[in-house]
């Protein structure tokens, strides 16, 4: 059964950093690509970016309202994904789902983590 | 420019029929798109992903109430014999330089 454990959410003031983590297992973690998205409070889902898998390079891609900012990184040896955020603005408070990509489309989904940037 | 469009709310009857939307901007009418279920204060769960030719591919799990169609440039999901489970956010997603969503739908059973 595939799974996907996100940790590292919190409290965290405008202008810090924080890593979220995705912690995968049921699959072969290094044959996908993973993926960021987040929702905030009473909104609509929001792509935050993606890292593909080795054997596509391992690039990243990034939404435009987080570039220069968030950064996507893996280790397929820990099957762990990594979202390191800095710079935090109010605007990114959300819950951040890691989900998994088949093809190009999200087919698993993790339970989320908060993110709530406030002073 | 890539654009998913939904409508903001919908309503059906428990244990009837209810078929929504998800219209692909202008020029992107051969895109496939994914559907994906959030239910109230729970994260999304992926239903199936459409293609333009109509033929889906489900998640696991997911119920055979739930079908997915297209007719050019609209992707739809229909959902049968309705249960008060059903009563979700439906956002439908595809891709092409990047990930996209659409707005989603409010689905009410009513």
């Amino acid at each position: 059964e595939v799974q996907l454990v996100e940790s590292g959410g919190g409290l965290v003031q405008p202008g810090r950093s924080l890593r979220l983590s995705c912690t995968a297992s049921g699959f072969t973690f290094g044959d996908y690509a993973m993926n960021w998205v987040r929702q905030a409070p009473g909104k609509g889902l929001e792509w935050v970016g993606f890292i593909r898998s080795k054997t596509y390079g391992g690039t990243t891609e990034n939404a435009a309202s987080v570039k220069g900012r968030f950064t996507i990184s893996r280790d397929d040896s820990k099957s762990i994904a990594y979202l390191q955020m800095n710079s935090l603005k109010t605007e990114d408070t959300a819950v951040y789902y890691c989900t998994r990509i088949t093809g190009s489309h999200i087919d698993h989904w993790g339970q989320g983590t908060l993110v709530t940037v406030s002073s | 420019q890539l654009v998913l469009t939904q409508s903001p709310s919908a309503s059906a009857s428990l244990g009837a029929s209810v078929k929504l939307t998800c219209t692909l901007s202008s020029g992107h009418s051969s895109y496939a798109i994914a559907w994906h279920q959030q239910q109230p204060e729970k994260g999304p769960r992926y239903l199936m992903k459409v293609n333009s030719d109509g033929s889906h591919s489900k998640g696991d799990g997911i119920p055979d109430r739930f079908s997915g169609s297209s007719s050019g440039a609209e992707r739809y999901l229909t959902i049968s014999s309705l249960q008060s489970e059903d009563e979700a956010d439906y956002y439908c997603q595809t891709w092409g330089t990047d990930i996209l969503f659409g707005g989603g739908t409010k689905l009410t059973v009513l």
